[in-house]
């Protein structure tokens, strides 16, 4: 399977102010999707991520707020823009490795807004 | 609005018991099934998936599916302290799409 490396893995980060994370994976893979886990809940998708074109964003998330880039097959970011403490969360990238039906996780960004 | 149902738990089993986690989900044009073990802290990594209805065993896990009652279930023979982590259900709709949706998860607790 896929190694997916993801950075930051953590910060600290004031109202107000925006932070990217990047995702990289070590093979060519079919899709990349964004995914937030907020404390104690499940996955929840925000965006997948598409290779030279806009990503198509689930209900509730939008490209002003979760500005999404994929620039090649194996490499993404998702900017968290103005962020509140509502913002704090773990965010996953994940990704889909061609030919194979199985997600593969990163580590995961967790976000602390003050 | 597709749908996965978890029992939240916690689940708390002795060691070396079975333990039993249960799922359904509600689109019945699902066509794969998974199941991811979380750590706390950590990122879910996949331990099973399953396609078609029956049985799949893999080690001390099987999983099962009835596609007719919409239910997917993991079980845990032999259960052991470092299996104590939530438990998430993950359901692909049919032909063509690549999103997964979760269940919540069910905390798992192996008592030692």
């Amino acid at each position: 399977s896929a190694v997916i490396s993801q950075k930051p893995s953590r910060d600290i980060c004031q109202r107000g102010t925006s932070l990217t994370i990047q995702c990289q994976v070590d093979s060519q893979v079919t899709m990349m999707f964004w995914y937030r886990q907020q404390p104690g809940q499940s996955l929840t998708l925000i965006a997948t991520a598409n290779q030279g074109s806009e990503a198509t964003y689930e209900s509730g998330f939008v490209i002003d707020k979760f500005p999404i880039s994929r620039p090649n097959l194996t490499f993404s970011t998702l900017t968290v823009s103005n962020m509140s403490p509502e913002d704090s969360s773990i965010y996953l990238c994940s990704a889909q490795v061609s030919g194979a039906n199985v997600l593969t996780f990163g580590a995961g960004s967790r976000l602390t807004v003050l | 609005q597709k749908e996965v149902e978890q029992n939240s738990g916690p689940l708390s089993v002795p060691e070396g018991a079975i333990a039993s986690l249960n799922c359904t989900y509600s689109d019945r044009g699902s066509q794969s099934f998974f199941w991811y073990r979380q750590y706390s802290g950590k990122s879910p990594e996949l331990i099973m998936s399953i396609y078609s209805n029956g049985d799949k065993e893999d080690g001390r896990f099987t999983a099962q599916l009835n596609k007719a009652s919409q239910y997917v279930s993991l079980l845990i023979r032999d259960s052991q302290p470092s299996d104590s982590a939530t438990y998430l259900c993950a359901v692909l709709p049919g032909a063509g799409s690549y999103q997964l949706t979760f269940g919540k998860g069910t905390k798992l607790s192996v008592i030692p």
